[in-house]
């Protein structure tokens, strides 16, 4: 199974600065026919479902504001919100789906300082 | 519009059987892979298990394999999770998941808002 490590568990951020969330796989996630990576990562807040962020690692959903941005290839990967919001309070996790089981990080809560 | 919604959660005694259903549409239901993930207390999401858009594969966490049985009927756009021999340990919110391909191998596009199943005496 590929075991995904992500850092920090929790992230206290001033609002407009930036956060950074990092997430490790424990084996090479880069599909090799496409040279893209398996790695998608989702916000969620309570009390709702759990969102779409980014894919292939770099790749914004469709209406998912451009401060947030995924970037890394093989086992190291980054989430970045440029300018922290308020709405933006939610627990973050990385999920790879190189192969199965699918697995996901732990998850990083990311609150306003 | 898109939409998933669960159904079939409630409190179960350990050992007993729960059966989950989620109803989609907004898409073209037959097209896609889906999923259960379940969000554990204390613990965050936890994949469970995955069925193509055909119903020829079916993919489970080992920690509910031969346990847990899921399937689809494309006629009634509906996927279900059947569970069996319920423990403690299952107790979680239960998320319905569209994948973003045809197979169960792909990230998740669209979740449901999940249900509720715990698993106590």
């Amino acid at each position: 199974d590929i075991v995904m490590t992500q850092s920090p568990d929790s992230l206290a951020v001033s609002l407009g600065e930036r956060a950074t969330i990092t997430c490790k796989s424990s084996q090479n996630v880069l599909y090799s026919l496409n040279n893209k990576n398996d790695l998608a990562w989702y916000q969620h807040k309570p009390g709702q479902p759990p969102q779409l962020l980014i894919y292939w690692a770099s790749i914004r959903e469709v209406g998912v504001p451009d401060r947030f941005s995924g970037s890394g290839s093989g086992t190291d990967f980054t989430l970045t919100i440029s300018s922290l919001q308020a709405e933006d309070v939610a627990v973050y996790y990385c999920q790879q789906y190189h192969s199965v089981p699918l697995t996901f990080g732990g998850g990083t809560k990311v609150e306003i300082k | 519009e898109m939409e998933l919604v669960e159904s079939g959660g409630g409190l179960a005694q350990p050992g007993r059987s729960l059966r989950l259903s989620c109803a989609a549409s907004g898409f073209n239901f037959y097209d896609y892979g889906m999923h259960w993930v379940r969000l554990v207390p204390g613990k965050g999401l936890e994949w469970v298990s995955g069925i193509n858009w055909n119903s020829n594969n079916e993919v489970y966490a080992d920690s509910v394999k031969g346990r847990f049985n899921i399937s689809r009927d494309n006629a009634k756009n509906s996927v279900y999770l059947q569970m069996n021999s319920l423990r403690p340990e299952d107790t979680a919110l239960y998320f319905c998941v569209k994948e973003a391909g045809s197979d169960t191998g792909g990230y998740f596009e669209y979740w449901g808002q999940g249900v509720q199943v715990t698993v106590s005496s």
